[in-house]
């Protein structure tokens, strides 16, 4: 299975930061790459996919960038609902592999 | 608008079964493939099985091969997931998710817990 590394697991920040959160993959997964931010209790939402488009509804200040095996989310501008948690997957491959997290809270 | 509503979780003890269903709407359910991922307490989003429309193509994690069956009723607009010989560390919520080569589509999820 192709591993999904992400870094930090948690990110202190306030609001009006702007945060970068790295995902890196084991091997090449070319631009197959998605984020995602899940609140406590509440399903992930899909944020953007194949690792830069923006999916739709979701605010311009995040964006993401990278191809192969090394990624970033960025979000420009934290917002008080941007604390959350932030995964990675990989859809490359048939398992599609997500990276362990990383918690971005208030500083 | 999408809705993919999860159900039959709850308690089990070890080495029992417990049947998930997810019923989809607002989209032409048969065209896609579909998705469980789960998350333990407090962990990461862990890729369970995924089925194709025509259920041809079908695959698992490691972890949950030989003891869970993914399976689908395109007329019902319905996927399962059938867990059989159920361990502690298969405690989770289980999400069923629409796969448009990302999950773009996630239900609310479903908690199984598996506890003597």
């Amino acid at each position: 299975d192709i591993q999904m590394t992400q870094s930090p697991s948690t990110l202190s920040a306030s609001v009006g930061d702007r945060v970068t959160i790295t995902c890196r993959a084991s091997q090449s997964v070319s631009n197959w790459l998605a984020w995602y931010q899940q609140k406590p209790g509440t399903a992930p939402k899909l944020l953007i996919y194949e690792a830069s488009t923006l999916e739709s509804g979701v605010p311009s200040r995040f964006s993401g960038s990278g191809s192969g095996t090394e990624f970033t989310l960025t979000i420009n501008s934290l917002q008080p609902d941007d604390f959350a948690i932030y995964f990675c997957q990989q859809y490359s491959a048939i398992s599609r592999t997500f990276g362990q997290g990383t918690k971005v809270e208030i500083k | 608008e999408v809705q993919l509503v999860e159900s039959g979780g709850g308690l089990v003890k070890p080495g029992g079964s417990l049947r998930l269903s997810c019923a989809a709407s607002g989209f032409t359910f048969s065209s896609y493939t579909m998705n469980w991922v789960r998350q333990a307490p407090g962990k990461g989003l862990e890729w369970v099985s995924s089925i194709h429309p025509s259920p041809r193509y079908i695959y698992y994690a490691d972890s949950v091969r030989g003891r869970f069956t993914i399976s689908r009723d395109n007329a019902q607009n319905s996927l399962f997931l059938q867990m059989n010989s159920l361990r502690a560390e298969d405690t989770a919520v289980y999400y069923c998710a629409r796969q448009d080569g990302d999950f773009d589509y996630w239900g609310q999820g479903t908690l199984v817990t598996v506890s003597s």
